[in-house]
């Protein structure tokens, strides 16, 4: 099945700062890539995601990149604030898969005031 | 989107007994998708939950020990069974959108405590 790698495991930033977590997979027939924010006690959800007919998306400070050749795809966060602190997760699916996805490890993202 | 039910949101369970997970949703979907989330760790796809046939297990999760039902288009449970202290975890439920987004919904989980 497919792996997703994502890195850094913890990242901390001061607060206006940017944040920048990177993931790799491994099955090229990967074509969507969703990443989820999960709160301390509370349930994943979507904050930003891209296919792979697509290079770049934003909306307003979250940003998400992909290059499909090399494998990767980053989420950016701009002007981060004390509320972004959260772990965030990459995912990776094929949908000529039944539509399983297959999670990054997860980034503790910590936003000091 | 799917709103999801999942219960119980958590118990604490005697080693070596089972407990079964249920997961309500409030339309008709394909597919439902079991997910287990340890302390501080990802979210691992144990099982894909297909309407009229067998579950679909990952790599390291076996029927025996994670059997799964699903009955209908809005319900399935997971089962896990002789548990352990290492089975101690989330158990999440998600659905994908029905509109055709991609996105995954999740249940509230079920954090499961095995002494």
């Amino acid at each position: 099945g497919e792996n997703v790698e994502q890195h850094p495991s913890t990242l901390s930033v001061q607060e206006g700062d940017s944040a920048v977590i990177k993931c790799t997979y491994s099955d090229s027939a990967s074509n969507y890539f969703p990443w989820y924010k999960q709160e301390l006690g509370k349930r994943p959800q979507l904050i930003i995601d891209i296919r792979s007919n697509v290079g770049e998306k934003k909306d307003q400070r979250i940003a998400v990149t992909l290059n499909k050749t090399a494998k990767h795809f980053s989420l950016h966060i701009t002007e981060t604030q004390p509320e972004d602190s959260a772990v965030y997760f990459c995912a990776a699916s094929a949908s000529n898969t039944g539509n399983q996805f297959y999670f990054g490890t997860g980034t503790s993202l910590t936003v000091i005031p | 989107s799917a709103v999801i039910s999942q219960k119980p949101s958590r118990d604490i369970c005697q080693r070596g007994t089972s407990l079964t997970i249920q997961c309500q949703v409030d339309s008709q979907v394909t597919m439902m998708f079991w997910y287990r989330q340890q302390p501080g760790q990802s979210l691992t796809l144990i099982a894909t939950a297909n309407q009229g046939s067998e579950a679909t297990y990952e790599s390291g999760f076996v029927i025996d020990k994670f059997p799964i039902s699903r009955p209908n288009l809005t319900f399935s449970t997971l089962t896990v069974s002789n548990m352990s202290p290492e089975d101690s975890s989330i158990y999440l439920c998600s659905v994908e959108d029905r509109g055709g987004t991609g996105e995954l919904f999740f249940g509230e989980g079920s954090r499961l405590t095995v002494l």
